[in-house]
């Protein structure tokens, strides 16, 4: 069975600096799908970035990238020029690439962002 | 194009007593997806059904939990006699699925359920 795991309950950085949130992940598929959601108070499942195993080049988007390692099962989120609206809950999930949406998060990390 | 529409967003029941909780999936899309989110947990797969089957039920508790989606209306997760461990935020997801490649899930805003 596919396990994801995130292993920084919480994390902190402060306003215009860089933070990195660690995820790993294992699976026996060869192909499938990596996505970091942001989880805001007001509860709303935000997706922030998404990364296709095939894929061999890290996705980007703006100031959120990743750092995605196939071979160590690694995917792990960085965050540049950090604002006090990333303030949230980040979930790891992973979805199987054949015939389904269905999602497996990790325990996610709580980001703080100081000003 | 209104999103993922769940409600009521907060719901309070004592224990023993149902709970049903809602979810208008997205327009067009006919692929729903139910999790459970425990305090300080994330999200656990629950039930994913289309229009009218469940198509995969592995995280479903084996009794009071049930889920349906009828072909017309919206999804409907019930809970019958609730105990305090079900408190928690439930969410639902949508999809197309119709192209493997950018499909996405979007999600509800989740229904807070408290037993007390």
């Amino acid at each position: 069975a596919q396990t994801v795991t995130q292993s920084q309950p919480e994390m902190s950085v402060q306003e215009a600096e860089t933070v990195t949130l660690s995820c790993t992940y294992d699976t026996s598929e060869s192909d499938y799908y990596l996505f970091w959601y942001k989880q805001p108070p007001s509860r709303q499942m935000i997706l922030v970035i998404r990364q296709e195993a095939y894929k061999q080049q890290n996705a980007t988007e703006n100031r959120f990238s990743v750092n995605f390692q196939k071979a160590a099962k690694s995917f792990s989120l960085k965050i540049s020029d950090s604002q006090l609206g990333d303030a949230a809950m980040y979930f790891c999930a992973y979805r199987a690439s054949y015939n389904t949406d269905k999602l497996i998060f990790g325990t996610g990390t709580r980001l703080q962002v100081f000003p | 194009n209104a999103g993922v529409m769940q409600n009521p967003r907060h719901l309070v029941r004592r224990r023993g007593q149902e709970a049903r909780l809602r979810c208008s999936p997205m327009k067009g899309h006919s692929h729903v997806y139910w999790y459970r989110q425990l305090p300080e947990e994330g999200l656990k797969f629950m039930v994913y059904l289309q229009k009218e089957n469940i198509i995969d039920e592995s995280g479903m508790p084996k009794e009071r939990f049930s889920a349906e989606f009828p072909k017309e209306g919206p999804s409907i997760l019930r809970i019958q006699q609730v105990v305090r461990g079900d408190s928690a935020a439930y969410f639902c997801a949508s999809s197309q699925l119709t192209d493997r490649v950018n499909t996405e899930a979007f999600f509800g805003q989740g229904t807070r359920l408290t037993v007390v």
